[in-house]
């Protein structure tokens, strides 16, 4: 089956360290996103990719790091200098069709980082 | 930066009663989009609204897209305890592959 996936599903680490949190995708879709959400701030963007070796920030970018060396693969790093780490991340892969039309975004169903 | 808001924050209604949230850009909106959230659960698309002024119908979930393509709306008629969860806009800006969530609308049914 086609799908997001996000692992692990549940993550916690000590305050300090770094932590990678993983997402693949088997849709051949081009864009990936990672978002934040904390309760009652809906998603935010944190890094987005178009395509292989190109990544953009978002709008709480700092803290954070990505990769994009595969298009199957856009893991988010959260580093020791996001000041509260803690929330639910959420990955989403867009098809993106040529006249972009085709915009639906597909979810991975999360991770909740708790640091301690 | 392009800002998506959304109102209201939280709704409680009894079942059978209907439920409207409100969504306003600081921009012009190539598309938005509609998502809902179980709680627990990943957001998961419901529908795309494209051209100025568009209504599309989902059974009981009447979608609407502004004049200007800086507001949306989403209704539901005669709610049910099923509905409950959490419904988020999202808008896209011409060319931009960057994807604005609102904040949601979170809906509780009262049986």
């Amino acid at each position: 089956d086609g799908g997001i996936t996000q692992s692990p599903k549940y993550l916690f680490r000590k305050e300090g360290q770094n932590v990678t949190l993983s997402c693949e995708q088997n849709l051949n879709h081009d864009a990936m996103y990672w978002y934040r959400q904390d309760p009652g701030q809906g998603l935010r963007l944190i890094y987005y990719s178009q395509i292989v070796n190109d990544f953009q920030k978002g709008d709480i970018a700092e803290g954070y790091s990505v990769s994009r060396e595969k298009k199957e693969s856009f893991p988010l790093t959260v580093t020791s200098a996001q000041k509260n780490p803690t929330a639910f991340y959420l990955c989403a892969s867009i098809p993106w069709g040529a006249d972009f039309m085709n915009t639906e975004a597909f979810f991975g169903q999360g991770t909740r980082l708790t640091v301690v | 930066g392009q800002q998506v808001m959304q109102i209201p924050q939280y709704q409680h209604v009894q079942e059978g009663e209907d439920f409207t949230t409100y969504c306003n850009s600081s921009t012009t909106l190539s598309n938005i989009q509609w998502y809902k959230q179980r709680p627990g659960g990943h957001p998961v698309f419901l529908i795309q609204l494209v051209k100025s002024g568009e209504v599309k119908k989902q059974k009981r979930l009447t979608f609407q897209f502004g004049e200007a393509k800086k507001n949306s709306s989403l209704h539901i008629t005669a709610t049910q305890t099923t509905d409950v969860g959490t419904y988020f806009c999202a808008g896209r800006g011409a060319g931009s592959y960057q994807l604005t969530f609102g904040k949601g609308t979170k809906l509780s049914v009262i049986p």
